[in-house]
Parts: structure tokens; sequence; C-alpha cells
């Protein structure tokens, strides 16, 4: 069946540094696919998204990478800040409109 | 623009009792859902309305989970007779359309099963 693998589960980096998330999907008819932030006790927020037609995203800080033919996409944070710690999710689009979520990666970004 | 409202954001019931949770989607959103997450998980679909008709049901524990949305607008999930594994937060998201691709998330509501 559809599912989203999502790697790491955690992440831990100096301020500053890079993270680099990576997610895998299974439905290669998909062709939507959002990363949201989580902070604790809080709503899943739509950080940036990435459609099957793009193959890089940019946002300031934040991109998304896309390879279709090996089914997985990436998120890429550069000059890490304290804020920015968080758990970070994938998505991908199914058939109707249905998502399908990774596991999550809660990212650690000591000052 | 006003964001997806859900209510209450907390409550603790007792296995074996019944819950219900209410969501308002954005207004004009046509696609409602309702996801569970338990902690440490990604959030997993329940159900989706597109108006008021079901799209996709497939994961939702249809012996004890049920939802409507009557009217096309705003939605209530119930868990009869609520167990202990449906401790969880529940998540109502909305989008504009079907085809249209954001969804936006309400702050979800928190049920803890003793």
């Amino acid at each position: 069946g559809e599912n989203v693998e999502q790697h790491p589960s955690t992440l831990s980096v100096q301020e500053g540094d890079s993270a680099v998330i990576k997610c895998t999907y299974s439905d290669s008819a998909s062709n939507y696919f959002p990363w949201y932030k989580q902070e604790l006790g809080k709503r899943p927020q739509l950080i940036i998204d990435i459609r099957s037609n793009v193959g890089e995203k940019k946002d300031q800080r934040i991109a998304v990478t896309l390879n279709k033919t090996a089914k997985h996409f990436s998120l890429h944070i550069t000059e890490t800040q304290p804020e920015d710690s968080a758990v970070y999710f994938c998505a991908a689009k199914y058939n109707f409109n249905k998502f399908y979520f990774g596991s999550g990666t809660k990212l650690n970004v000591k000052p | 623009e006003a964001g997806v409202a859900q209510s209450p954001r907390y409550k603790i019931i007792e296995k074996r009792q019944s819950v219900a949770f209410w969501c308002n989607p954005i207004s004009g959103h046509a696609t409602l859902y309702w996801y569970q997450q338990i902690l440490g998980q990604g959030p997993k679909l329940l159900i989706q309305f597109q108006n008021n008709g079901v799209v996709d049901d497939s994961q939702l524990p249809k012996d004890r989970f049920s939802a409507e949305r009557l009217k096309g607008v705003d939605s209530t999930l119930k868990i009869q007779p609520a167990k202990l594994e449906d401790s969880a937060v529940y998540l109502c998201a909305s989008s504009l359309q079907r085809l249209t691709d954001t969804q936006y998330f309400g702050p979800g509501t928190r049920l803890t099963v003793l």
C-alpha cells in the first residue's frame, strides 16, 4: 500500500550548520510533496512544498529537492537557528487529494 | 483569514466512555480531513470529506469511530466506546477544494483515555 518513509527520526546539529531530512514514497503517481513543521503542542505548519514537475524549490534558508525516478524528496535547512528546533513531517499526495505523512524528524539545533 | 477551529482542546475520559470533537474549517473550504496523531508519529488520515460526502474512510475504525459533516461546513468526530489506544491528538484540516493541495490544520484536540 501507499506509505512514506522518513529519516532520520532525530537530528541534532550545531547552530549555523545545515540539516537534511529525507523521505521516500511508494506511489509513482504522487505529484505533490509538502513539508510541515510542528512545534511542541502546536499544529503542523506548512513550510515548503514541491510539485512533481519541479526538481528543486527554495525559500530563503529552506529548500526541497525531488527525485521522481528514485521516488524520494529531501528538506534542506541551511544556517540553522535554535528556533528551527521542532518536529518536521514530510507528506505525499496520492489519489483524491489523500495525504500520507512520514513518521517525523525531531530536529534539535544546539546554540 | 480565520483558521481552522477545533474544540475542545483537551479531553480526558475513562475507557468505554464516549467523546465527540468538533471542527469548523476555513470558510469556503470544501475538503475536510480528520487525522489521528499518536505521540511520536505522523498524522494518520481517518476520514476525508468533500462537501458533505465521504471521499475516504478506509482507515476509520468504524466499529467505534464515526464522523459527519451534514451541511458541508463543520464536522464532528465521535468515539464510542473509547479504548486506551485512542489516546492521541485529533487534528482537523481543510483545503479549498479537492484538487487544490494546501491543507491548513487546526490546533487539535488532545484526548487522554484512562
